[in-house]
C-alpha cells in the first residue's frame, strides 16, 4: 500500500486476555518503530526493527510485551495478560533508512487498545 | 536519558503567527524533528533540523539552537485547519538515534 497500514484500528479486551497488533510498513523500508501514546502524554518508544532484528528492544514495559517481524516487512507486536494500564494506542511507523540519518519516520493511524 | 519539554497547549486566531516552543538535554544530539497530528491521526512530518538556523517551508519554520538545547515551530497564517497537536522530536547518540518525542502542544486555532 502507499503507507503504514495497521491492524485492527480498534481493539477492546478483557483484562487478561492476549492481543496481537499488526503493522505492514511501507515497501522497502528498512526500520520500523512500536511506541505507545496514552492520554495527555508523548510517543513512549517500544522497540525499533532494523530487518527482522530488533537493536532496541529497551522500551518494551515488561516481559509480557513482545514483538516480532518477518520477511524485513509485517511486524507483529503482542501484548499477553493485559492489564488496564497497558490501554493507548499503539503507533508503527516505518522509515527507508536507519535512525540518525536526517529520515523521517511515516506513522500508521495506529491501533487503539481499550482493556476493561 | 534525553528530557525533552514544550508547552502543553496553545491558542491562537486565525490569520495570526504562532511560535511553539522546544526545550531539549540530550547525549550526543543528532537532529530534531517537528510533527504534525490531528486527533485521531497519524502523526506526519513537518520539517528537519540539524544544523543552527531557521528552515523555511511555506507557512511553516523551524528554528534550532544546538548551543541552547531550543527549538520553534513558527506557523504563520493560521488556518482552522492547523488545529492540532505538534511534536518535537530529538535524535541523539545517547538514545540510538532512534526519535524521542516530547508530550506535544496542543494548538487550537478559533475564529
Amino acid at each position: 500500500g502507499a503507507g503504514v497500514s495497521q491492524s485492527p484500528s480498534n481493539k477492546v479486551t478483557e483484562k487478561g486476555k492476549d492481543v496481537e497488533l499488526r503493522c505492514d510498513p511501507i515497501s522497502g523500508h528498512t526500520a520500523l518503530y512500536w511506541y505507545r501514546q496514552s492520554l495527555g502524554q508523548g510517543l513512549e518508544f517500544l522497540i525499533y526493527f532494523q530487518g527482522n532484528s530488533a537493536p532496541d528492544k529497551s522500551g518494551l514495559p515488561s516481559d509480557r510485551f513482545s514483538a516480532e517481524r518477518t520477511g524485513g516487512s509485517v511486524s507483529t507486536l503482542t501484548i499477553q495478560r493485559t492489564q488496564q494500564e497497558d490501554s493507548a494506542v499503539y503507533l508503527c511507523a516505518s522509515s527507508p533508512r536507519p535512525p540518525g540519518l536526517n529520515t523521517e519516520a511515516f506513522f500508521g493511524q495506529g491501533t487503539r487498545l481499550t482493556v476493561v | 536519558g534525553q528530557n525533552i519539554d514544550q508547552p502543553t497547549e496553545m491558542t491562537a486566531t486565525e490569520g495570526a503567527i504562532v511560535q511553539i516552543n522546544c526545550t531539549y538535554q540530550t547525549s550526543g544530539f543528532n537532529g530534531l524533528f517537528w510533527y504534525q497530528q490531528h486527533a485521531g491521526e497519524a502523526p506526519t512530518f513537518l520539517s528537519y533540523n540539524v544544523l543552527d538556523g531557521l528552515e523555511e517551508k511555506g507557512r511553516f519554520s523551524s528554528f534550532l539552537s544546538r548551543s541552547k538545547g531550543y527549538s520553534y515551530l513558527l506557523l504563520k497564517e493560521l488556518q482552522m485547519k492547523d488545529s492540532a497537536s505538534y511534536l518535537c522530536a530529538v535524535t541523539a547518540s545517547g538514545g540510538s538515534y532512534i526519535p524521542t518525542f516530547g508530550r506535544g502542544t496542543s494548538l487550537i486555532v478559533h475564529p
